[in-house]
């Protein structure tokens, strides 16, 4: 049974630049969310998808947007990469279960941007 | 923003003793969870206490919630070299299921 699997786990980008990350949530999972997390510090919530609709959104801005599929997969695409959107990029997945739902998380994509 | 400091940021101990570290959260919470995360790869759920609940065990690992004091500790009992990673407390809201992680405790276990 595969778990969350996330691609590509490397990426180098330039400043300006767009970017789409892809997320296969766990078999069974209907909730996708992502996560960025900046060296040294915890994950930070971006956006929650289920049912194709993004149900809740953290502090990101417009730039970052998202998508999920009807098999459950979702992509992140940020515009206009800055700087200081270098960072690992996390999906989780998980049952909707009002929050007590553990997440399953990825391996992540290493974003640099240059 | 973070909702939760995890204490200390960093703890080395020497393999067999116990590994104990703390978590203070800022608003009511639904639960809380731990979470293992090894050498920047993806984080693996440890354990979940609802707010109802005081302490809760898993294996080798002891979690407390106290939410009069918005605090949780996760012990750790009989620790192992692979036991090494980053250990983050995350929040979850009533009413929506994102987390609100921590800034994490890097446990280092000297063999």
């Amino acid at each position: 049974d595969a778990g969350v699997t996330q691609s590509p786990t490397h990426l180098i980008k330039t400043r300006g630049q767009q970017v789409t990350l892809r997320c296969s949530p766990k078999s069974g999972h209907d909730t996708v969310s992502w996560y960025q997390q900046a060296l040294g510090q915890g994950p930070q919530f971006i956006f929650q998808y289920y049912e194709e609709e993004e149900r809740q959104r953290g502090n990101f801005p417009d730039r970052f947007s998202g998508h999920q599929f009807p098999n459950y997969s979702s992509e992140l695409n940020v515009n206009a990469l800055l700087l200081g959107d270098s960072a690992l990029y996390l999906c989780a997945s998980s049952l909707l279960q009002g929050g007590d739902s553990p997440l399953h998380f990825g391996n992540g994509t290493r974003l640099t941007v240059t | 923003s973070q909702q939760g400091e995890e204490d200390p940021q960093a703890l080395s101990i020497q393999e067999g003793e116990n590994a104990t570290m703390n978590c203070s959260y800022k608003t009511s919470i639904n639960n809380l969870q731990w979470y293992r995360q090894n050498s920047g790869r993806g984080l693996v759920h440890l354990i979940l206490i609802r707010s109802n609940e005081r302490e809760k065990h898993s294996g080798r690992l002891r979690v407390t919630l106290d939410t009069s004091k918005k605090s949780s500790s996760l012990l750790i009992t009989a620790s192992r070299a692979a036991d090494t990673a980053s250990y983050f407390c995350a929040t979850g809201d009533f009413g929506n299921e994102k987390l609100t992680f921590g800034t994490g405790t890097r446990l280092t276990i000297i063999p």
